[in-house]
């Protein structure tokens, strides 16, 4: 089956600062990811969808400028946290699909823990 | 995308049959049924999808009445690692997955 890796699985920073998390398909292309957030003992928020080589799409009440997405490649789409704050603490997920159409399994990636003191 | 209800919950006993049911009354015509599992501090697991009738795959079976409204997922003979949340999606040509509470599956010994 298809593989998504994130990395880092988890990181610990320091209120203030940028925190980026990386998300591959390491076996397919994917011309669309997304990129989810969970908070404990609930459900997986949509944050943002991202096409290759063009602006992500972010779902409402989600801060583009706070949440900086880039998709530069088909294999590599990368989630930015600017100026973090405790309030940010949350596991990160994203997913890949490998058509740009309707059609096609997504694919999610372990996910990354995100903590900022 | 369809609002989907599944209960908050359910209990089950190893080698038991586990039937989880979603409501999802505003499917759109074209929009797919799918089934997730997530385990604690992990991302999603497909398991199963379909648009109507049955689907049976290695891991469960989808049953999906008529009019659409609904659907069960079926997991045979649950064992102790089958505890997880297991998500009922309505999946759209938009490509995007909203995903609801979730259903806590605790399958005892």
């Amino acid at each position: 089956g298809a593989v998504v890796s994130q990395h880092p699985s988890w990181v610990i920073c320091k209120s203030g600062t940028s925190v980026k998390i990386e998300c591959r398909s390491l076996d397919f292309q994917a011309t669309t990811m997304f990129w989810y957030r969970q908070f404990p003992k609930q459900s997986l928020m949509l944050m943002a969808t991202s096409n290759e080589g063009s602006k992500a799409t972010y779902e409402q009440g989600v801060e583009k400028d706070k949440f900086l997405i880039n998709h530069a490649s088909l294999t590599l789409s990368t989630l930015t946290v600017t100026s973090a704050h405790p309030e940010d603490s949350s596991f990160y997920i994203c997913s890949a699909r490998k058509t740009s159409g309707g059609e096609g399994e997504q694919f999610f990636g372990p996910g990354t823990r995100l903590t900022v003191l | 995308l369809a609002k989907t209800t599944q209960p908050i919950s359910m209990d089950s006993y190893e080698g038991q049959e586990v039937n989880i049911t979603c409501s999802h009354n505003n499917i759109a015509t074209n929009d797919y049924i799918t089934w997730y599992q997530q385990f604690p501090s992990q991302g999603p697991r497909f398991i199963i999808q379909g648009y109507k009738t049955k689907v049976t795959n290695e891991v469960a079976s989808l049953f999906i009445p008529a009019d659409r409204k609904s659907s069960t997922l079926s997991l045979p003979r649950v064992s102790l690692s089958d505890t997880a949340v297991y998500y009922c999606l309505g999946w759209s040509n938009t490509g995007k997955l909203i995903f609801g509470q979730g259903t806590t599956l605790q399958v005892k010994p």
